[in-house]
């Protein structure tokens, strides 16, 4: 069955570290978005690429790094400048960005401060 | 600015009763609305969706939604629900042509046996 998988499921932190997050699908699709989502804020996205090599900034995108060399994949770089990173992130995907397609979610990576 | 409100944070229901969750969105054109579904841990399953046509859109699980545009609404219902149904309910709306999806603030479905 296609979809998409986050690794790991679970993720800890230390002061000053960089963590990746990994998101990988094998629907073909050509958009894929990286979404936070804190308690009663519902979900904000961070990052989302149309096609390979191409990204843009969403509405929180300090202190985070994204990559798109595969279609496949778009991992999430969380670094020490992002001062508040525990939070459940999301990775999701669509066949087309312009085409208002609902997204497809990854089952989340809960990251936390050690 | 575009953005989508569900008013309810918290509903609680008891299993057989019907069920309304509220949805309003802020923006000048019809947009592409969605809900969905998500149990604790998991990420988002779509539950349905509204592009254009008839106002009242089918979904999974036996969950209906009715667009009306007079009022900015897109509120998802269910007849009777199951103790199953207890999860977080999102909507979203998605501006026609552009890549965003705007999300609520969800509302935490809670099921009495």
């Amino acid at each position: 069955d296609g979809g998409i998988t986050q690794s790991p499921k679970y993720l800890f932190r230390k002061e000053g570290q960089n963590v990746t997050l990994s998101c990988e699908q094998n629907l073909n699709h050509d958009a894929m978005y990286w979404y936070r989502q804190d308690p009663g804020q519902g979900l904000r996205l961070i990052y989302y690429s149309q096609i390979v090599n191409d990204f843009q900034k969403g509405d929180i995108a300090e202190g985070y790094s994204v990559s798109r060399e595969k279609k496949e994949s778009f991992p999430l770089t969380v670094t020490s400048a992002q001062k508040n990173p525990t939070a459940f992130y999301l990775c999701a995907s669509t066949p087309s960005s312009h085409l208002n397609q609902p997204q497809h979610f990854g089952d989340g990576t809960r990251l936390s401060i050690l | 600015a575009q953005s989508v409100t569900q008013p309810d944070i918290h509903i609680t229901v008891s299993e057989g009763a019907s069920l309304e969750l509220r949805c309003n969105y802020s923006y000048g054109a019809t947009p592409y609305l969605f809900w969905y579904v998500q149990s604790p841990g998991q990420g988002l399953q779509l539950l349905l969706k509204y592009f254009s046509g008839d106002t009242l859109v089918q979904g999974i699980k036996g969950f209906e939604a009715e667009f009306k545009r007079s009022q900015s609404s897109f509120n998802l219902r269910k007849p009777s629900v199951h103790w199953s149904d207890a999860a977080e309910y999102f909507c979203a709306v998605s501006p026609s042509g552009t890549y965003k999806y705007i999300f609520g603030t969800g509302t935490r479905l809670k099921v009495l046996a």
